[in-house]
């Protein structure tokens, strides 16, 4: 009975590189949650998808962040040229629907560190 | 604007003495309240969800209450296992709500021996 899984679990980058964050959303469900945790602050929003489609991203920063959930595979949140305030640690969470008070469960999340 | 406030910030208690910790929160219509745990270093774990003003749930030691301004994390005799950071957030109603939830800061607790 797999929980919501993501990888990696730590990934350093430097500065301008490409950062690729992985989540699998658990069995049975179908939409998917992006969260992003600053040090120091708490989680915020950061996009909500379904498979293929785009629902929700209007926590995402409009520039270098993007996100796919395509029909075979895991969610991918990407962000391109990563910079010192990317560092974070970033969370997926998944629920069998959307919108109605569902629970979301959150996956063990990945913690960037961009040098 | 939707928003959560979590106090106190940090709460430390002596095994056995019980207390609470507060979720204020204002929002444009509530689909529900959601409160988890996290540990350090990992993903927040789910404890409850309430849904409307005057709803309780319970789980072991810890019981969480609704009212339509704020929940109560209350915690009963807790134990230095309890010691984490608990968050409190909320999904609103609405158009163009599509099911994110909005977080509060967190309240640290720390559950001395």
């Amino acid at each position: 009975n797999a929980g919501v899984m993501q990888n990696p679990r730590h990934l350093v980058r430097r500065r301008g590189q490409e950062a690729r964050l992985r989540c699998s959303p658990m069995k049975g469900h179908s939409h998917v949650y992006w969260y992003r945790q600053l040090p120091e602050e708490g989680l915020k929003f950061m996009v909500y998808l379904q498979k293929e489609n785009i629902i929700d991203e209007s926590g995402m920063p409009k520039e270098r962040f993007s996100a796919e959930f395509p029909k075979e595979g895991p969610s991918i949140l990407r962000i391109q040229q990563v910079v010192r305030g990317d560092s974070a640690a970033y969370f997926c969470a998944s629920s069998s629907e959307s919108g109605g008070g569902e629970t979301q469960y959150f996956g063990p999340g990945t913690r960037l560190l961009v040098l | 604007e939707d928003q959560v406030t979590q106090s106190p910030e940090a709460l430390r208690l002596q095994e056995g003495e019980s207390s609470s910790l507060n979720c204020s929160y204002t929002v444009s219509g509530l689909r529900g309240l959601f409160w988890y745990r996290q540990d350090p270093g990992k993903g927040p774990e789910f404890l409850f969800t309430l849904y409307s003003a005057g709803e309780e749930k319970e789980k072991e030691r810890l019981k969480a209450t609704l009212t339509k301004k704020e929940s109560f994390l209350h915690i009963t005799a807790p134990k230095p296992e309890d010691s984490a950071t608990y968050l409190c957030a909320v999904q609103p109603r609405g158009s163009g709500n599509t099911g994110k939830l909005i977080f509060g800061q967190g309240t640290t607790l720390q559950v001395k021996p």
